[in-house]
């Protein structure tokens, strides 16, 4: 049971032109989203994140958008930067009965930003 | 600050066989988190270390289990080694756990043949 899905594996991008990673979920009940970026070899690394309650957040080249009722989260990137090639995952968190929160994570979208 | 660290980086085990793998969280975190990544299926949620319990628990095989010592650092174990294991393990440390500050690290590559 995917709860949270990446549906493009990869998108290419020109240098300069805007990045729109999207994102889709099923659970309600995920209080915040999150997306990682990742290079090979390396661990993920946070990126920014967007609380349920609000729709838009902003950072620098980084925007996320959340449409709660479509269950859709997106992530622009302009410019984009040859440097963003790298691996982008969505995360949704949710309470768990246990305590503390758990990420659950979409399957990655590889982004390629050509020159 | 250091940040959190997976030892070892690579390792290469045969069929049947068990192995452990490291992580020693930021200074400070109690919370440690083990993740499987493999090609397509993105990042597969083991368990969840917090003050030495395991607080939750992912749908993985018994053949798959955990530990956290006094000092945060955890280990992970996995028995009988499957070809299927091969994969990109995950730690990720934070202070409360879950969620939002999450550190990862590079990870250990296990490649099971």
């Amino acid at each position: 049971d995917q709860q949270v899905k990446q549906n493009s594996p990869s998108l290419s991008v020109q240098e300069g032109r805007i990045s729109i990673l999207n994102c889709d979920y099923t659970n309600s009940m995920f209080d915040y989203f999150l997306w990682y970026k990742k290079y090979p070899a390396e661990g993920p690394t946070f990126l920014i994140s967007i609380s349920s309650i609000k729709d838009k957040n902003e950072d620098g080249r980084f925007t996320v958008f959340l449409n709660k009722s479509a269950k859709h989260l997106s992530l622009h990137i302009v410019p984009s930067q040859p440097g963003d090639s790298a691996v982008y995952f969505c995360a949704a968190s949710a309470l768990v009965t246990g305590g503390g929160n758990k990420l659950t994570f979409g399957t990655g979208t590889q982004l390629k930003v050509e020159l | 600050k250091a940040g959190v660290t997976q030892t070892p980086r690579y390792l290469i085990k045969t069929r049947g066989q068990q192995v452990t793998l490291s992580c020693s969280p930021i200074s400070g975190h109690r919370s440690v988190s083990w993740y499987q990544q493999t090609p397509g299926q993105g990042l597969q949620f083991l368990f969840e270390y917090f003050s030495e319990t395991q607080r939750n628990k992912g749908n993985f095989p018994g053949r798959f289990s955990g530990r956290q010592f006094s000092n945060s650092r955890s280990e992970m174990n996995v028995s009988t080694l499957e070809l299927g294991d091969s994969a990109l393990y995950l730690c990720a440390s934070s202070l409360t756990g879950g969620g939002l500050g999450y550190t990862f690290g590079s990870g250990t590559r296990l490649t099971v043949v």
